[in-house]
């Protein structure tokens, strides 16, 4: 079985510093990673997902994550967040063989304040 | 139409009521998922339906709920004699292939009084 563990559940900003949201993943076969944002009242919508390749990964909104295999980590960073930032940010990983289910961490609702 | 919706948007039912979730998913899609985010909690998968092949109920939390998926279309989830641990968002998903994305609808908020 896989898990994911986001350490913090809260992550406090000021609008244009950087931010580091952090995602460990446990599984003992390859997965694929992924990161998706919650606005408030809203669905879950795709920031950005390892398949292969390159470890640093490039998504929507100026956000990236790297994959560190050793590590076992999918962390998140923004250089420079806006006020509408603000949301839910789920890690979450899923196995490559077939349709398979994805397996989401607890969240980390990022809070960015002017 | 362009994503995946799902109704009602809001459910308020009393306890021991039965309910139904709705969900369309994105046209063309082959695997449907069902997810249910309870407050302050990830998410937790409940089912999936891929194709015609048998769905994965794995997730289900107990013989109340069911779902049913009409070929590659519509999917409804029933959750029977409702209970107030029952109160959640209920999300449902859908993608195209096996390395493709999941999509999500924006969900509907079930509270169980």
């Amino acid at each position: 079985a896989q898990s994911v563990t986001q350490l913090d559940s809260q992550v406090p900003v000021f609008e244009e510093a950087p931010v580091e949201l952090r995602c460990n993943y446990s599984s003992s076969v390859s997965v694929y990673l992924f990161w998706y944002v919650q606005y408030p009242n809203q669905g879950l919508q795709l920031l950005l997902k390892y398949l292969s390749g390159s470890t640093l990964v490039k998504g929507i909104n100026g956000f990236e994550a790297e994959f560190n295999k050793s590590q076992t980590s999918f962390h998140l960073r923004k250089p420079s967040v806006h006020i509408s930032d603000t949301a839910e940010y789920f890690c979450a990983v899923r196995l490559i063989s077939g349709y398979s289910t994805l397996t989401f961490g607890k969240g980390t609702m990022l809070l960015v304040s002017p | 139409g362009a994503g995946v919706s799902q109704s009602p948007s809001n459910k308020v039912t009393e306890k021991g009521k039965d309910v139904e979730l709705r969900c369309d998913p994105i046209s063309g899609h082959t695997a449907l998922y069902w997810y249910r985010q309870r407050l302050g909690q990830g998410l937790e998968f409940l089912i999936y339906f891929q194709g015609n092949s048998a769905p994965d109920k794995s997730g289900l939390p107990s013989d109340r709920f069911s779902a049913e998926r009409t070929g590659e279309s519509v999917s409804t989830l029933t959750i029977q004699r409702t209970q107030q641990e029952d109160s959640a968002v209920y999300l449902c998903a859908s993608t195209a292939g096996t390395i493709e994305s999941q999509f999500f609808g924006p969900g509907t908020r079930l509270t169980v009084l």
